[in-house]
């Protein structure tokens, strides 16, 4: 089967780093995307991986290394608005979306 | 208006009512989806229109009915629900089906009692 791995909760300080961690088993592979949903209100995209190294997008970066099925989100200079569910999900061989169950990040004055 | 719109953002529905949930997008997109989320679940794809035609429907209940008139309007048609259907509807669109920079409406919270 199809799966995505995400931890289901983590807490971070304002200002600090924190990298949020994604692993995946998908049948093929045609991208990997990370979108930011904050409670209650819609996902947004963030990111899209889909060769293997670092994308830089201000604050917020994201790894993929396809060899190992694994992807991170990285993001720096945390602020209060960063509180909010990031999900990661991958498109498979039939460009299908993937999800995973989302990391609910909390920032921490 | 811009992006995607849902009404009505909140629902409760008993099991023999029959209600819709709207989706609009102001994209010019062609490619539109629904999405049902429960808490601490993967958000799981219920339906996918390509250009208005229905191009995927992952095993969903026959009480869910979509329709899609045309590229900017998608409804959900609901009818003798089950309180486990209780969940946020989400509707999504992209510029084409296999481009996946999907644009998500606000939702709708659904209630079934």
């Amino acid at each position: 089967g199809q799966n995505i791995d995400q931890p289901t909760e983590m807490t971070a300080t304002e200002g600090a780093i924190v990298q949020i961690n994604c692993t995946y088993q998908t049948s093929g592979f045609n991208g990997l995307f990370w979108y930011q949903q904050h409670a209650g209100e819609a996902p947004t995209f963030l990111s899209y991986n889909v060769l293997d190294g670092l994308e830089e997008k201000g604050r917020f970066s994201s790894f993929l290394s396809r060899s190992k099925g694994y992807s991170y989100l990285l993001l720096k200079e945390l602020q209060m608005k960063d509180s909010a569910s990031y999900l990661c999900a991958v498109l498979d061989s039939n460009y299908q979306l993937i999800w995973g169950a989302g990391t609910k990040l909390i920032i921490k004055p | 208006e811009t992006g995607v719109t849902q009404t009505p953002r909140h629902l409760v529905m008993g099991m023999t009512n029959k209600k819709s949930l709207k989706c609009e997008q102001h994209l010019g997109h062609n490619a539109m989806y629904w999405y049902k989320q429960s808490a601490k679940k993967p958000l799981e794809l219920m339906f996918v229109y390509n250009f208005k035609e229905q191009t995927e429907n992952n095993s969903v209940p026959s009480r869910f009915s979509p329709e899609c008139p045309n590229s900017s309007h998608l409804f959900l048609h609901l009818h003798t629900l089950q309180p486990e259907d209780s969940a946020l509807y989400l509707c999504a669109s992209s510029l084409q089906r296999e481009v996946h920079e999907q644009y998500f409406g606000p939702g709708t919270r659904l209630t079934v009692t």
